[in-house]
């Protein structure tokens, strides 16, 4: 993997269900990679920073995990509810101090 | 309050002018990016700079130019060169404090180029 990426592009999600959905990374010159939530007229927001291989995070119902040996990781989100209706962004900082998003993941929330 | 500032939020330029964009950020923050986004994609590295007087090009740095005299300030000059000027571009700042430290970002500069 060349660049950071990002799948699916987007998801509709019924209230009450749960997801979950990739970022896949280079995994060389690789210090650490971020989750932002980004909500429209709204400027990104941080949710987990990881830099460990295994490393997992929780804020609420939202979960995070990594894997720096093959270059990914997955961000759950479980009982999903309107308010979960954003855009999802990876970004992976490298040594080098690049800081490269993914395309987002846009996620919609039925009630 | 501390914060990033982008200005303006909207920036109409006819084609053929150069234009700067103004990214200021009062966090003692080392490194600042520039970002491009055009509907349905992402956010693109157009430059960054970890360190005052110093910047690097990212992904699509051609048709700007960077510069960063100031630890606080990184301003973003759209140039007649660039071919397809017209994008909502968005600057981050961000600590070398911690591992865990994360980026921070401004509202954001709509140019429209006419």
């Amino acid at each position: 993997i060349l660049n950071v990426e990002q799948s699916p592009q987007s998801l509709h999600v019924q209230e009450g269900d749960s997801t979950n959905f990739t970022c896949s990374f280079p995994s060389s010159n690789f210090y650490a990679l971020h989750w932002y939530r980004w909500e429209t007229a709204k400027s990104p927001e941080a949710l987990f920073v990881m830099t460990l291989n295994g490393d997992e995070k929780k804020k609420g119902r939202i979960s995070a995990t990594l894997n720096t040996k093959e270059g990914y990781s997955y961000l759950y989100i479980k009982g999903s509810q309107p308010e979960d209706s954003a855009t999802y962004l990876c970004a992976r900082f490298s040594n080098d101090y690049k800081l490269s998003f993914g395309a987002g993941t846009t996620v919609t929330v039925r009630a | 309050d501390g914060g990033i500032t982008q200005s303006p939020k909207y920036l109409f330029r006819k084609e053929g002018q150069n234009v700067t964009l103004s990214c200021e950020q009062n966090l003692n923050h080392d490194a600042m990016y520039w970002y491009r986004q055009d509907p349905g994609q992402g956010l693109r590295l157009i430059y960054y700079s970890q360190i005052v007087n110093d910047f690097q090009k990212g992904d699509i740095a051609e048709g700007y130019s960077v510069s960063r005299e100031k630890k606080e300030s990184f301003p973003l000059t759209v140039t007649s060169a660039q071919k397809n000027p017209t994008a909502f571009y968005l600057c981050a700042s961000y600590s070398f404090g911690g591992a865990g430290t994360e980026a921070f970002f401004g509202q954001g500069t709509r140019l429209t180029v006419v």
